[in-house]
Parts: structure tokens; sequence; C-alpha cells
């Protein structure tokens, strides 16, 4: 069954670094998304891209984020200079239909 | 804010079938139910979706009543594995980007 795949799953960074979080979307999907889960905290929606561009963002998504599908397969979201706020885990989805698929995460850990 | 309202906690005994009720009393007409699951940290796994009728795979059955301003999601025969949050959400249209509440954390008792 085809899935998300997010690389690496357990990230840890020091504060003022810059991370790239990488999900490969299932293959025949178009609209793609980020969303992160600060622990015991509610899953919040960053961003979503179709067609090369963000489509919508939230007021989470400021200048120190950003995204790239750079090859056609893969994903990224790069955090430009980490807080120790940004330590969560960050979720990727893709979807064809109407029905969106996460992957597995990646715990972002940053000290 | 999530457009959903859900019960915080359920128990529901292994076995037993497990009804886990949602409000959305603001859907609109072109917006889909879904519910999801997450077990510990992992990502959200889909279950199920609908618009008006009644849905049903091998995971679930989707209810939802004909107002739409409510549904539940029934799981027919509960098993511990099936203990998780549960989360019912309303798509927000065009994006089709999901806004989570707090969704409703079931424990299947043995």
């Amino acid at each position: 069954e085809p899935e998300v795949t997010q690389t690496p799953s357990h990230q840890v960074t020091q504060m003022g670094q810059e991370v790239i979080l990488r999900c490969v979307p299932i293959s025949n999907h178009l609209y793609f998304y980020w969303y992160r889960q600060i622990l015991g905290q509610k899953v919040e929606f960053l961003v979503s891209f179709y067609n090369n561009e963000i489509s919508e963002k939230s007021e989470i998504f400021d200048d120190q984020f950003s995204v790239e599908r750079p090859d056609g397969s893969n994903f990224t979201l790069k955090i430009r200079s980490t807080k120790l706020e940004d330590s969560a885990m960050y979720f990727c989805a893709s979807r064809m239909g109407v029905v969106a698929f996460f992957g597995q995460g990646t715990r972002l850990t940053v000290v | 804010d999530a457009k959903t309202t859900q019960p915080p906690s359920m128990d529901c005994a292994e076995g037993r079938a497990a009804n886990l009720p949602c409000n959305h009393s603001t859907i609109s007409g072109n917006e889909y139910v879904y519910w999801y699951r997450q077990i510990h940290s992992q990502g959200p796994q889909y279950i199920i979706h609908g618009l008006k009728n009644n849905e049903t795979n091998e995971m679930a059955s989707l209810i939802i009543t004909e107002d739409r301003k409510s549904s539940t999601l029934i799981l027919p025969h509960a098993t511990l594995r099936d203990t998780a949050v549960y989360y019912c959400i309303v798509s927000s249209s065009g994006t089709y980007k999901y806004i989570f509440g707090t969704g409703t954390r079931l424990k299947v008792l043995a």
C-alpha cells in the first residue's frame, strides 16, 4: 500500500541551526501539506502546497519556514534558524482526491 | 478553531462496538466529515470519510445525521490496538486543510 515517507524519524539540532525535514509523498498525489504537533498539544496546520507554490499557510508559518519540491518526488520543510519552541513532531501529508494521508512524522528536538 | 466537538474520552470493552460521537453543527454543504486516529505520537491514520450518506469500510462505519450536524464513528468490534485519540474533522474547502481539535481519547479495556 502506498504511503507517505518522512526522514529522518528523529532530528536533534542546536538552536539557531537550519534544519530540513524531508518527505516523499504518495507518487500520484498533487497536494502536499505540513503539520506540526507540539508535545501534548493539537496537530496544527502549517502550509499547503500545490502546483509548485504555496496555496495556503497558517500564522505559524512565518519567514523562518519554507517549503520546496526540489525534484518532483521529495517535499521539504526548511526551518532557517531553529528556536527551542520549534521542538515538535512534524507531519507531512499528501492528497490526490479528497482524503489526505499522513507520514509517520519527524520528531524535531531543538537544544 | 476546529469546527467539531467531541467528548474528551471514552472507554470501551474489548470485542464490543465503540461509538464515537461528533458534533459539527456549522458544517457547509460541500464539506466532508473525516475521521482519523492517532496512536501515541504517530502520524494521523485515515479511517473513513463521508459527505451525506453513511459509509462503511473494512475499519469502521460512519453514520451522518440527515441534517449533517453530527456524525458517529462505529468500530464494530474494538480491540486493544484501537486504543488511540480519534479526530473528527470537517474539511476546509479549497485547500482541504485539516483543523484538528483535541479529539476523543478512546481506551479499549480488556
